[in-house]
C-alpha cells in the first residue's frame, strides 16, 4: 500500500525567503504524486502534478517540485515566499489501479513579514 | 475554468438523522469520487465511482454510506443514520480520467 510522510506539521519563512515543504511517499510501483493548497476555509487546489514525465514539475503560484526516485521524495518549493501563500499543503500519491489519493498530514506554512 | 460544485456548504443535522450531499462535477468527467476531511486530520479517500458504478471505497466507506448519480449531472453521497464521528468537510471531486483531479469547496457536515 501506499503511503506519504509530509515533515513538519508547521513550517515558518520570512517573506522573501525560499519555500520547502517536503514530502516522502512510498509506494511499490512507480507512483502519481501531487501536491495541493487548502487556504483556510476553502477546498483543495491542485498546484501541480507529477505523472512520469519531467521529473521536475511546474505549477501555479510560482511553485514546483522534483521527483527524485532514489530519494523517494517529492518535495515542493518556491524561490520566494509571499504573504499569500500561506496555507495548508498536502501531498498525495495515487499508485495506478487503485482509484482514491492517499494524503499526508498536511503542512501548515506561516509566512513572517 | 470548470468547478466541481458542491451544496450546501455547511449542513447541520441531529444524530440518527439521514443526510444528503450534493456535487455537480465537471461536465466531460468520466471518474467522481467523495473524500472527508476531520477537523484537523489529513483528507481521507472514502469512494470512487465510474460508469455508473462504485469502483473502489475505502474501509470508511461502510453500509452507512452511499453513492448515486442519479440524472447524469449530480453525484450525491448520502449518510443513513449519521453519528457524532461523521463530522467532518466533505469534498467531491470528478477527474477525465484516472489522475486529474479537481476538488469542489466541500460540505461540512456538523452532526450534534
Amino acid at each position: 500500500a501506499q503511503s506519504v510522510t509530509q515533515l513538519g506539521s508547521h513550517v515558518s519563512v520570512s517573506e522573501g525567503a525560499l519555500v520547502l515543504l517536503r514530502c516522502n511517499y512510498s509506494s511499490s510501483v512507480p507512483p502519481y504524486l501531487f501536491w495541493y493548497v487548502q487556504y483556510p476555509n476553502q477546498g483543495l487546489q491542485l498546484l501541480l502534478k507529477y505523472t512520469s514525465a519531467a521529473t521536475l514539475v511546474k505549477g501555479i503560484n510560482g511553485f514546483e517540485a522534483e521527483f527524485k526516485k532514489s530519494e523517494t521524495s517529492f518535495h515542493l518549493t518556491k524561490p520566494s515566499a509571499h504573504m499569500s501563500d500561506a496555507a495548508e499543503y498536502f501531498c498525495a500519491v495515487k499508485v495506478g489501479g487503485a482509484d482514491g489519493l492517499t494524503f499526508g498530514k498536511g503542512t501548515h506554512l506561516i509566512i513572517q513579514p | 475554468e470548470p468547478e466541481v460544485t458542491q451544496t450546501p456548504s455547511h449542513q447541520v443535522t441531529q444524530m440518527g438523522q439521514e443526510v444528503i450531499l450534493r456535487c455537480v462535477p465537471i461536465s466531460n468527467h468520466l471518474y467522481f469520487y467523495w473524500y472527508r476531511q476531520i477537523l484537523g486530520q489529513k483528507v481521507e479517500f472514502l469512494v470512487s465511482f465510474y460508469n455508473n458504478e462504485i469502483s473502489e471505497k475505502s474501509e470508511i466507506f461502510d453500509d452507512q454510506f452511499s453513492v448515486e448519480r442519479p440524472d447524469g449531472s449530480n453525484f450525491t453521497l448520502k449518510i443513513r443514520s449519521t453519528k457524532l464521528e461523521d463530522s467532518a468537510m466533505y469534498f467531491c471531486a470528478s477527474s477525465p480520467e484516472d489522475y486529474g483531479y479537481t476538488f469542489g469547496s466541500g460540505t461540512r457536515l456538523t452532526v450534534v
